[in-house]
């Protein structure tokens, strides 16, 4: 397992459509979050999971953002009637408890979302 | 909320200098991660700093923890072109969901 992996790496939609995006974390890790951000930003974060559930949303993440892991494993975040305002990355990161009770997260390459 | 701010925004620095980039934040938090990113790519981990006082080094960069000012300092030793990036810094808070500064856009020049 050579890290977090993401899919797709780029995606251009039209306003009103929905995508889904697909995050592989690395395998021993049991949290996994998502972050979005924007060009000369640094990145916000959307949600994460631990396992399969989901223990945190922004408020950033609005009714038409959904993110699912169902088996604990990948993970996907889905985002209904685009809006130009999505144009983003979307960053995956995965982790596991490491010492002094810190998540070290390990970020995957992104999803490059344009919303035309 | 937690709150985390850098300076500078921008760097510009000739080959062979030093420069320290700072990260400031607002709220008590003992975990801060530095992180790398190159145009179009993702982060890329640089350094984990867990308690007050941590301190640690890889290769021509140096960074440090206090705790109690809320302040950590990422240090460049003798600046290459390779380290042109813009780098993060990172707060761990509470549910060890990552608050990151606005990021410090290095461009090191001949």
């Amino acid at each position: 397992d050579t890290g977090v992996s993401q899919d797709p790496r780029h995606k251009i939609t039209k306003r009103g459509q929905n995508v889904t995006f697909r995050c592989d974390p690395i395998s021993e890790h049991n949290r996994l979050y998502w972050y979005r951000q924007t060009l000369g930003q640094g990145p916000e974060f959307l949600t994460y999971f631990q396992n399969e559930a989901q223990l945190e949303k922004s408020r950033l993440l609005s009714d038409r953002f959904s993110a699912e892991r169902p088996k604990g494993s990948f993970s996907t975040l889905e985002i209904q009637r685009t809006e130009q305002g999505d144009s983003a990355m979307y960053l995956c990161a995965s982790s596991y408890r490491e010492r002094q009770g810190a998540y070290e997260q390990y970020f995957g390459p992104g999803t490059r979302l344009t919303v035309t | 909320e937690l709150k985390v701010e850098q300076n500078p925004l921008f760097l510009s620095m000739q080959e062979g200098k030093n420069y320290t980039i700072y990260c400031n934040y607002s709220t008590t938090s003992d975990r801060l991660y530095w992180y790398r990113q190159d145009p179009g790519k993702s982060l890329e981990s640089l350094f984990v700093l867990l308690s007050n006082g941590a301190v640690k080094q890889e290769g021509r960069l140096m960074a440090s923890l206090d705790t109690k000012a809320r302040l950590s300092t990422l240090h460049i030793t003798a600046a290459v072109h390779d380290l042109s990036a813009t780098y993060f810094c990172a707060v761990d808070w509470y549910t060890n969901k990552l608050i990151f500064g606005t990021g410090t856009r290095l461009q090191v020049f001949p």
